[in-house]
């Protein structure tokens, strides 16, 4: 397998203000790290591909102006949820991607706003 | 129609039995196939993937893929407890991106 950490793990804030959410691939060199948000009881639903050194790619539907995304090096990804509100509390979870493909995720960023 | 389709569940099997896990995809470009555990509040955990027509087993799990009929299925042998858990499949979608079932929940019952 591979390790993945995201921080901080959970997340309080208040309506308005942005949250930063970091994730690393510690044991291997990611050129690709994916963003999801999963609601209760549903799917993963991908939010982002994240490529070092270039724009994110981002899914239909997704506000890229809300939802920032930085891949800065091979080994960080961040996203960052601008004027959070709370229909933006969720599960946030990255994956880090090997060349072959497979994807590991990290475990995981619940935010809530207040 | 949904890229990868899985049946919702709950699928409820008894301990040390075989639980059977499928899974079927619309795209016929997809070359490799993932399953992923979720435990309730938890962040998926990768399994097994395959990429070949057949069976790989690993352990008390056997993946196995179909690629004329478009199939793919997880076959958890002894089933325990501990295997209660959400199973999503996953198919690879272009260069990395991946696309997943809604997943299929799993109780293994003492």
């Amino acid at each position: 397998g591979a390790v993945v950490s995201q921080h901080p793990s959970w997340v309080i804030c208040k309506s308005g203000t942005s949250v930063k959410i970091e994730c690393r691939s510690l044991d291997f060199q990611a050129t690709t790290m994916f963003w999801y948000r999963q609601f209760p009881k549903q799917s993963l639903m991908l939010m982002a591909t994240s490529n070092e050194g270039s724009k994110a790619t981002y899914e239909q539907g997704v506000e890229k102006d809300k939802f920032l995304i930085n891949h800065a090096s091979l080994t960080l990804s961040t996203l960052t949820v601008t004027s959070a509100h709370p229909e933006d509390s969720s599960f946030y979870i990255c994956s880090a991607s090997r060349p072959a493909g497979t994807q590991y995720f990290g475990p995981g960023t619940r935010l809530l706003v207040l | 129609q949904k890229e990868v389709e899985q049946n919702s569940g709950p699928l409820s099997v008894p301990e040390g039995a075989i639980a059977s896990l499928n899974c079927t995809y619309s795209d016929r470009g997809s070359q490799s196939f993932f399953w992923y555990r979720q435990y309730s509040g938890k962040s998926p955990e990768l399994i097994m993937f395959i990429y070949s027509n057949g069976d790989k087993e690993d352990g008390r799990f056997t993946a196995q893929l179909n690629k004329a009929s478009q199939y793919v299925s997880l076959l958890i042998r002894d089933s325990q407890p501990s295997d209660s858990a959400t199973y999503l499949c996953a198919g690879h979608q272009g260069a990395q991106k991946l696309v997943f079932g809604q997943g299929t929940r799993l109780t293994i019952n003492p």
